[in-house]
């Protein structure tokens, strides 16, 4: 199937420090949405980018979208050791029909 | 409070029984997920429905089945032809289906002994 691929799969940072992790996807897409996962829980959404957006801001987060790249990017600024979590990109792919399709995510340890 | 419940959180299957993992929401959302994460996985698309009596299969629905009879309800089939059904199972809703923000359950937890 066409998943997006994360990279990197793993990031260890100081507290403090901003963490940054990429995305990249095939085909054309509609949107495409961040999530967070902590250990053994659910997914929690973070932000969504339209295909005919570049960039958008919640609080510490901010994602970019390059369509003529198919590639985006999750920044969280000051991270905490409560960031530490698995980050997860999902493609609205234009073919696909209503579904979203997942990377493999990016293990992000913030150490305190 | 409004959301998804999953369960049960942990489930024990013996290899060649069934089981069945329940999935409910009460945000009045139409489409519903069911994915599957294996460790240190993403997310893989098992089944999906847009609206109630009608669901689609998505990229792994070989040896799962599921059914739409209630728009709150969208439970999940583990069967015995399922090869390798040991893994974490994700439900999700959407009010505007892959265009819109996906709310998940807190995921069920299927061991096969």
């Amino acid at each position: 199937s066409q998943q997006g691929e994360e990279d990197p799969q793993a990031l260890s940072i100081q507290e403090g420090e901003n963490a940054t992790m990429n995305c990249s996807y095939k085909t054309s897409i509609n949107n495409l949405q961040w999530y967070r996962q902590n250990s053994g829980r659910g997914l929690v959404h973070l932000i969504l980018i339209r295909s005919n957006e570049r960039e958008k801001h919640s609080g510490r987060l901010r994602v970019t979208l390059d369509t003529s790249k198919k590639s985006s990017s999750l920044l969280i600024t000051a991270s905490r050791a409560a960031d530490t979590a698995s980050y997860f990109c999902a493609t609205d792919y234009k073919a696909a029909g209503n579904k979203l399709t997942f990377g493999g995510g990016t293990r992000v340890l913030v150490k305190p | 409070d409004g959301g998804i419940t999953q369960s049960p959180k942990y489930l024990f299957r013996k290899e060649g029984q069934n089981v069945t993992l329940s999935c409910e929401q009460n945000l009045n959302h139409d489409a519903m997920y069911w994915y599957r994460q294996d460790p240190g996985q993403g997310l893989r698309l098992i089944y999906y429905s847009q609206i109630v009596n009608d669901f689609q299969k998505g990229d792994i629905a070989e040896g799962y089945s599921v059914s739409r009879e209630k728009k709150e309800s969208f439970p999940l089939t583990v069967t015995s032809a399922q090869k390798n059904p040991t893994a974490f199972y994700l439900c999700a809703s959407s009010a505007g289906g892959a265009s819109g923000e996906l709310f998940f359950g807190e995921g069920s937890r299927l061991t096969v002994l």
